[in-house]
């Protein structure tokens, strides 16, 4: 089925670890998006990519790094994992402007 | 900074009661707005899209409005079942393809 496909879906890591979450979608969309979601929080951007080849920072981008690896995928990697990176991650994607966004199930990350 | 505002944060009705979701915003100059189902421990589900231009988006038992002058969209589900217990939230798109969401509505359907 089309869509935004995100692994792991569950991870538990120790602080100081490194892991790199994955997105692909098959919609050929244009921009893709990280957001992490917590507790009271809502959904917060972390980082975006407009096209292939371009990234920026969202809201939240400290200890958080991407690639957009080609058209397709989009990863997000936590070089360092912290307990405050404990969250749930979700990917989406969208292709021009007058389109809707299109999620991923997400990915719970608990960091101990 | 546009802000997005979901008022109540959580709501309980009975089964076949109507639910009037509300979602307010701070800056209008949007794109689009976008109301999302969310169960517990899922992904989010879009459920209606409504563009800058538009006023309403209807999609069976559900009909979002959107009033960009006043920075307010109503999410209503006519007829609630049980099935509708999730959180809603609302998202609207402003430039730079950015999409800020409010904090959601839990809503529960009592049988």
């Amino acid at each position: 089925n089309a869509g935004v496909t995100q692994t792991p879906k569950f991870q538990v890591l120790k602080t100081g670890q490194s892991m790199t979450l994955q997105c692909a979608q098959d919609m050929n969309h244009n921009s893709m998006y990280w957001y992490r979601q917590d507790p009271g929080m809502g959904l917060r951007l972390i980082y975006y990519s407009a096209s292939e080849g371009t990234t920026d920072k969202g809201e939240v981008p400290n200890g958080y790094n991407v690639s957009r690896l080609n058209k397709r995928e989009f990863s997000l990697r936590l070089e360092s994992a912290a307990p405050s990176q404990t969250s749930v991650y979700f990917c989406a994607s969208i292709d021009g402007q007058a389109y809707g966004y299109t999620f991923g199930s997400g990915t719970r990350l608990t960091v101990v | 900074k546009q802000e997005v505002t979901q008022i109540p944060a959580a709501l309980s009705v009975p089964e076949g009661e109507n639910l009037v979701l509300n979602c307010s915003f701070t800056d209008s100059a949007i794109y689009n707005l976008q109301w999302f189902r969310q169960d517990p421990g899922k992904g989010l589900t879009s459920l209606l899209l409504i563009q800058s231009s538009q006023r309403e988006q209807t999609s069976g038992r559900l009909n979002a409005s959107l009033d960009k002058s006043s920075g307010r969209s109503t999410l209503y589900i006519a007829a609630s079942q049980p099935g509708d217990s999730a959180t809603y939230l609302c998202a609207v798109r402003a430039a730079g393809n950015k999409l800020t969401f409010g904090g959601g509505t839990r809503v529960l359907v009592k049988p």
